[in-house]
């Protein structure tokens, strides 16, 4: 089975902190994935990477920054915490990009 | 560009009643279909899939057919149990600009009573 881990569960940061959210899977996956959940929102894409060193902006991407040095891990990284990302951020892998993704357990981010 | 359309919840019923949760997309070109199902506390996991019009996803009693036609791909259970009280979300990924990006629906969250 695809397995999808994200670094924590639950983290709680204080604004203006830099914060790094760590997502790693074990199947090789070419494509990865940072969305964040917010109720009545659903998953927004914040960004994505197709191959290592490469990414592309999704539809929310200002706030954050992503970085892919291997295969199996993509982080995505909160420069400068503020309250207004205090929300569900949900990693996810996919091989081809066509096909399904798979999602870690998310991680639930609280900026006070 | 692309986008999913899906019922507003929650949907609420009685154990072993028929459930229909409706999805409608707007995309370019041949997209392939999902639906990912998400329980308390956990992330998103495929539930079924469609690649192609008239496709057939099925899983756990749950089925969804590819409907071109109608660019729908409603997602059925003929006798839901407490167990499927869940967030379910459509989804598609076509080509837009050369890159395969999901699109997902808001959810939809069911709640089953016994």
């Amino acid at each position: 089975d695809v397995k999808v881990t994200q670094s924590s569960r639950y983290l709680v940061k204080r604004t203006g902190e830099k914060v790094f959210l760590e997502c790693v899977q074990d199947m090789d996956h070419e494509n990865m994935f940072w969305y964040r959940q917010d109720p009545g929102l659903g998953l927004r894409l914040i960004y994505f990477s197709y191959d290592v060193k490469m990414k592309e902006k999704g539809d929310i991407p200002e706030g954050y920054s992503v970085s892919r040095e291997k295969k199996e891990r993509f982080s995505l990284i909160l420069e400068s915490a503020s309250t207004n990302q205090t929300s569900m951020y949900l990693c996810a892998s996919s091989f081809p990009i066509r096909s399904e993704q798979y999602f870690g357990p998310g991680t639930r981010l609280t900026v006070t | 560009g692309d986008s999913v359309t899906q019922m507003e919840g929650p949907v609420t019923l009685s154990e072993e009643a028929f459930l229909t949760i409706n999805c409608t997309y707007t995309a370019t070109g041949y997209p392939s279909l999902f639906w990912y199902v998400q329980y308390p506390g956990e992330g998103l996991q495929l539930l079924l899939k469609a690649t192609k019009a008239d496709d057939k996803g099925s899983n756990k009693g749950f089925e969804a057919t590819y409907r071109k036609e109608t660019t729908s791909f409603h997602l059925e259970k003929g006798s839901v149990q407490v167990s499927d009280s869940a967030v379910y979300f459509c989804a598609l990924s076509s080509a837009s600009g050369g890159s395969y990006i999901p699109t997902f629906g808001r959810g939809t969250s069911l709640i089953v009573h016994p």
